[in-house]
């Protein structure tokens, strides 16, 4: 199963991007790279995934670059209610495996 | 996006007992289901696989006797924690996923906060 490293928090402001990298250097040829967002005591909430270059949807963008070794995920304008811990997941590729939830980024975002 | 129900959300119960958890997909067929465990500030952890009408597949360390899983529809599959103890108290939380590849979209519940007195 391809690993993901990610920082462990970090801290923002309102108003500001947020962007969040992930590494994932043996990330294998099938693999889908996914994030998810979760809050205290409720299930993570899906927010993107994507296999190269761009992703966006109404909520972030996913930025994969050519070797697909990192991605960043980038929030545009957070308010304090995008606090939460944001888990980076790389699928393994083989039919019917599960992705593997690294430690997560704390994210804090202050008025 | 798909609704995945879980119940109860919380429970309390005694050591010895057994606690079922339901966990539902609102509105749409499920053909593989997952259970996570989650401890206070740290992440989930998958406890087993399940698809529907065949036996779950449990991680390692995880002890299949003791929390017994059942994927009987496409809609429900349930999470039986027998001879619950102290140490079983903890946040369990289902997904699912209408097929099996994994580049499809697992949807999660609510979670379900067990703690066993």
């Amino acid at each position: 199963l391809a690993k993901t490293t990610q920082p462990i928090s970090m801290d923002s402001y309102e108003g500001q991007e947020v962007n969040i990298t992930c590494s994932h250097n043996n990330i294998a040829t099938n693999d889908y790279i996914t994030w998810y967002q979760q809050f205290p005591s409720q299930g993570p909430r899906f927010i993107i995934q994507g296999y190269k270059t761009k992703v966006t949807n109404e909520v972030a963008s996913l930025f994969i670059p050519a070797d697909r070794k990192s991605s960043t995920l980038s929030l545009p304008r957070v308010s304090l209610s995008d606090t939460a811990v944001y888990y980076c997941l790389v699928g393994d590729g083989n039919y019917g495996q599960n992705f593997v939830f690294g430690p997560g980024t704390r994210l804090s975002v202050l008025p | 996006g798909a609704v995945v129900s879980q119940h109860p959300s919380w429970v309390i119960c005694k050591s010895g007992t057994s606690v079922k958890i339901e966990c539902r997909s609102l509105d749409f067929q499920a053909t593989t289901m997952f259970w996570y465990r989650q401890f206070p500030k740290q992440s989930l952890m998958l406890m087993a696989t399940s698809n529907e009408g065949s036996k779950a597949t449990y991680e390692q360390g995880v002890e299949k006797d003791k929390f017994l899983i059942n994927h009987a529809s496409l809609t429900l599959s349930t999470l039986t924690v027998t001879s619950a103890h102290p140490e079983d108290s903890s946040f369990y939380i289902c997904s699912a996923r209408e097929g099996q590849l994994v580049q499809e979209t697992q949807y999660f519940g609510p979670g379900t906060r067990l703690l066993v007195l």
